[in-house]
């Protein structure tokens, strides 16, 4: 089945960028999400980007998309604390309407 | 807003229970899916809906069933619990024709259930 892989941490100190990676198998995904996960809560959709665009910018988030290595990335500009939470990336496949979750990564920012 | 309502934010049963965990969206939604989150495993899939009355199998299904009477409403059900049932549940919902978010998913605050 698909797969969406990413790593499991990242760690960096207020005021840098973050960048967190994501893997995906299925070649033929439509969206690609990222979710971001508080303490205690459900996932809040963060942002999301269409499979045959390259680039994505939302004020502080830039989603970067290589079709061809089915590489994904959200860039965080200018990470503060209240950035703290898990994200997770997002591959619609499967079928209709079903999207498949990677393990999500805890980004931990240093003030 | 959409809004996606858990009955239950935190839950503990004894081994063997029959448990319900409710979920109820305020939106005419078509889609409703149950997951499972367990460090490390991220976001599993159990049970999903397109329509009432309507469900599919994810990809956990073993151990559970669901319950879709009404539009608006997504019952899981854990037919006897055990303790390997112990885990963050979280509900999602989505529609056909939501441009706004691109077919992207609104989820409760999720069910933390203990199975002692």
């Amino acid at each position: 089945g698909e797969d969406v892989e990413q790593s499991l941490f990242l760690s960096v100190r207020e005021g840098d960028s973050s960048v967190i990676n994501c893997t995906y198998t299925d070649s033929s995904s439509t969206y690609l999400y990222w979710y971001k996960q508080e303490p205690g809560a459900g996932l809040q959709l963060l942002t999301y980007i269409f499979s045959n665009m390259d680039m994505k910018q939302d004020q502080r988030l830039t989603v970067l998309l290589n079709k061809k290595d089915k590489h994904l990335s959200l860039r965080i500009a200018d990470t503060q604390t209240g950035d703290s939470a898990i994200y997770f990336c997002a591959d619609h496949s499967g079928g209709y309407q079903k999207v498949t979750f990677g393990t999500g990564t805890k980004l931990q920012v240093i003030p | 807003d959409v809004k996606v309502t858990q009955s239950s934010r935190y839950l503990v049963k004894r081994t063997g229970e029959k448990v319900f965990l409710e979920c109820v969206q305020d939106m005419d939604h078509e889609n409703m899916f149950w997951y499972r989150q367990d460090p490390g495993l991220g976001l599993r899939l159990i049970y999903f809906s397109y329509d009432v009355k309507m469900k599919e199998k994810g990809d956990i299904p073993e151990g559970y069933s669901v319950s879709r009477e009404k539009k608006e409403r997504f019952s899981l059900i854990l037919e006897s619990a055990s303790t390997n049932q112990t885990s963050m549940y979280l509900c999602a919902i989505s529609s056909h024709g939501d441009s706004r978010n691109q077919g992207g998913y609104t989820f409760g605050s999720g069910t933390r259930l203990t199975v002692v």
